[in-house]
């Protein structure tokens, strides 16, 4: 079965700093893997997603993450934190058939200290 | 393009009381449907998911239900709520290819006092 770990529940940066959230899966196989944001009170917006292409993928808001492989990751960066960046942050990651439902990590909020 | 909706945004319901969310997608067919729920400071708990009308699937045995009346309507019922179902209800769709993710509604944040 899948899972997915998201190391740190909560992780707090100055404005301008560097963003590193964590995510590790665990797969038999290279899955497809995806990075959601949520805003208070409001649904969760895709940032970004792995699918097999380039291992270095690039999302919205100037997020993004690398697929390792041999370190089973997939973190998210951002070079240079905005207030506007704070929300939660969940990794999922889903099989190649699509037959099961993505899995979810727990989530990271994530805080921006001015 | 598609889009999804769900009502209402807020919910305030006492113990006892029924429920009824609903969730409906717009231009597409046949999505893959699902219904997360959010509790205060926990992560997503997937309910229920559906392929098509008629089936559901459910991953929580829980007082909730759900039901797919119609190809694009997805909702989400109780005969009757508890404390416990307090949280944040959130609507998905997806065609069903995994490399595509899921869309999710705004959410519903039901209150049950």
């Amino acid at each position: 079965a899948q899972s997915v770990t998201q190391l740190g529940s909560h992780v707090s940066v100055s404005e301008g700093a560097l963003v590193l959230l964590r995510c590790n899966y665990s797969s038999s196989v290279p899955p497809y893997l995806f990075w959601y944001v949520q805003y208070p009170n409001q649904g969760l917006q895709l940032l970004l997603k792995y699918t097999s292409a380039a291992t270095l993928v690039k999302g919205i808001n100037g997020f993004e993450a690398e697929f390792k492989k041999s370190e089973t990751s997939f973190h998210l960066t951002k070079p240079s934190a905005h207030m506007s960046d704070a929300a939660e942050y969940f990794c999922a990651v889903s099989d190649l058939s699509g037959n099961t439902p993505l899995v979810f990590g727990k989530g990271t909020r994530l805080s921006v200290i001015a | 393009s598609q889009t999804i909706h769900q009502w209402p945004a807020t919910l305030v319901q006492p113990v006892g009381s029924p429920l009824s969310l609903e969730c409906t997608v717009e231009g597409t067919s046949n999505p893959n449907l699902y219904w997360y729920r959010q509790a205060a400071g926990r992560g997503l708990q997937l309910l229920f998911y559906s392929v098509g009308i008629g089936q559901i699937s459910s991953e929580v045995p829980q007082n909730l239900s759900a039901s797919r009346p119609q190809d694009r309507q997805f909702i989400l019922s109780s005969k009757k709520l508890l404390l416990s179902d307090s949280g944040f209800y959130l609507c998905a769709w997806t065609w069903g290819q995994p490399e595509g993710g899921y869309t999710f509604g705004s959410g519903t944040r039901l209150t049950v006092v």
